[in-house]
């Protein structure tokens, strides 16, 4: 168990709706991440939180949002889904704002049908 | 961007036998970690390993940092190793953190 917590587990919805994956990360991390995993991009950095605030950015749509809360949990928004968003979605916290290591959620299956 | 190439992408093993993983990157970086991901898709840290090298039972891992590579050993393999390994690493030179993931090596222990 990595400490990193994720909710659901599974998520199937429709095509157009909007939904919420939440991460808990381990007990003293500071530092959020998500990532996709898809299986023509592979596992692909999305955006970082540390303390509050955006750090780093990737390969993230416009229609995906995040936000990290003042108990450091995290909620990653996903709205206007389409098929290919259909991904394995995964949390993953760290203690420092650069550099440490990374331990990571058991992942929110996401099907758009 | 940095680019990270993992080798084999497949291989197939009979229980007992060892393996050597192989993880090479073009550019210096901070952090590098190895990943089992279990047939269930959940990540497994194995190691933090940005440099020198680790044990950790039948696994263990070398990062030569000055060459760019970073070799993952499993020893006595069982059905259970059985999945797909990442190499992820994070660039030394980029202001951001994130993780940059190879495409993995799949593994299959055939007992």
């Amino acid at each position: 168990d990595s400490g990193v917590t994720q909710t659901p587990k599974h998520l199937i919805t429709a095509t157009g709706q909007r939904v919420t994956l939440r991460c808990s990360p381990r007990s003293g991390d500071l530092s959020v991440y998500w990532y996709q995993q898809s299986l023509d991009q592979g596992l692909q950095f999305l955006i970082q939180y540390y303390n509050g605030e955006e750090r780093a950015k990737g390969n993230i749509l416009e229609r995906f949002s995040a936000q990290q809360f003042p108990d450091l949990h995290s909620e990653l928004n996903l709205s206007s889904l389409e098929l290919g968003d259909s991904a394995l979605y995964f949390c993953a916290s760290s203690v420092v704002e650069r550099g440490g290591i990374q331990y990571f959620g058991a992942g929110t299956r996401l099907s758009v049908l | 961007g940095i680019q990270v190439e993992q080798s084999p992408p497949d291989l197939i093993l009979q229980e007992g036998a060892n393996s050597t993983l192989r993880c090479n990157f073009s550019d210096s970086v901070n952090n590098l970690q190895w990943f089992h991901q279990n047939p269930w898709g959940q990540l497994i840290n194995l190691f933090y390993i940005p440099s020198g090298t680790k044990q950790n039972g039948r696994l263990s891992a070398t990062t030569v940092a000055t060459e760019r590579y970073s070799l993952l050993y499993i020893s006595s393999s069982q059905t259970t190793d059985s999945g797909v390994y990442f190499c992820a690493v994070d660039h030394s030179n980029s202001g951001n953190t994130p993780l940059v993931f190879g495409k993995g090596t799949r593994l299959s222990v055939i007992a």
